[in-house]
């Protein structure tokens, strides 16, 4: 199957910081990829599409300027965190589609620990 | 409204035993039906998926899924369990205009030896 990379696999930060979290699509194109967020013992959040060479479209209720989406080539989406506070303290994880169509598989990467202090 | 429901947050297998983990779903036009499964503070992998075609679907780790559509159900089987099967699986849902997932809230699976 596909890989997906995330790095760095945990951070830990002081508030009013900001992380840069990066996605890599290993071993194919990845024109679109998506971030998520995950609180403990729940379902996985969609915050945003993230398109190669076009702005990211945010899910309703996700600040676009504090979570920064650039996806700026076929295999590597990148998402900053600014002005990181306590209540951003979350996993976040991001996936992507071998292809943009309803019936591909998402290939998922580990998961980014962020814990701001 | 698209949406997937799993109505069981917790079930418990004896090892050796069949499991089941319920999915049902809502979706406007063709449905295109996933699970993954997630362990402790890792990623999501994909088990399996039904697309179309035949509505027994088997996937990875010795499981399968089955697609009722008079039911919009799609729940997750396996015949005899595992104590590594233990972990959180999701089901989610896309339909033929919009490949973003619905994802359902998490069934976490508990096999005792």
């Amino acid at each position: 199957g596909a890989v997906v990379s995330q790095h760095p696999s945990w951070v830990i930060c002081k508030s009013g910081t900001s992380v840069k979290i990066e996605c890599r699509s290993l071993d194919f194109q990845a024109t679109t990829m998506f971030w998520y967020r995950q609180f403990p013992k729940q379902s996985l959040m969609l915050m945003a599409t993230s398109n190669e060479g076009s702005k990211a479209t945010y899910e309703q209720g996700v600040e676009k300027d504090k979570f920064l989406i650039n996806h700026a080539s076929l295999t590597l989406s990148t998402l900053t965190v600014t002005s990181a506070h306590p209540e951003d303290s979350s996993f976040y994880i991001c996936s992507a589609p071998l292809a943009a169509r309803a019936a591909d598989t998402q290939y998922f990467g580990p998961g980014t620990r962020l814990t701001v202090l | 409204a698209q949406s997937v429901a799993q109505p069981e947050d917790q079930v418990n297998v004896a090892e050796g035993n069949p499991l089941t983990v319920k999915c049902t779903y809502s979706v406007s036009g063709n449905p295109y039906l996933f699970w993954y499964v997630q362990y402790p503070n890792r990623g999501l992998q994909f088990l399996l998926k039904y697309i179309t075609g035949d509505n027994l679907v088997k996937g990875s780790y010795g499981f399968e899924a089955e697609f009722n559509k008079s039911q919009t159900s799609f729940h997750l089987k396996k015949p005899s369990a595992l104590v590594s099967d233990s972990a959180l699986y999701f089901c989610a849902v896309s339909g033929d205009s919009n490949y973003q997932l619905i994802w359902g809230a998490g069934t976490k699976l508990i096999i005792k030896p």
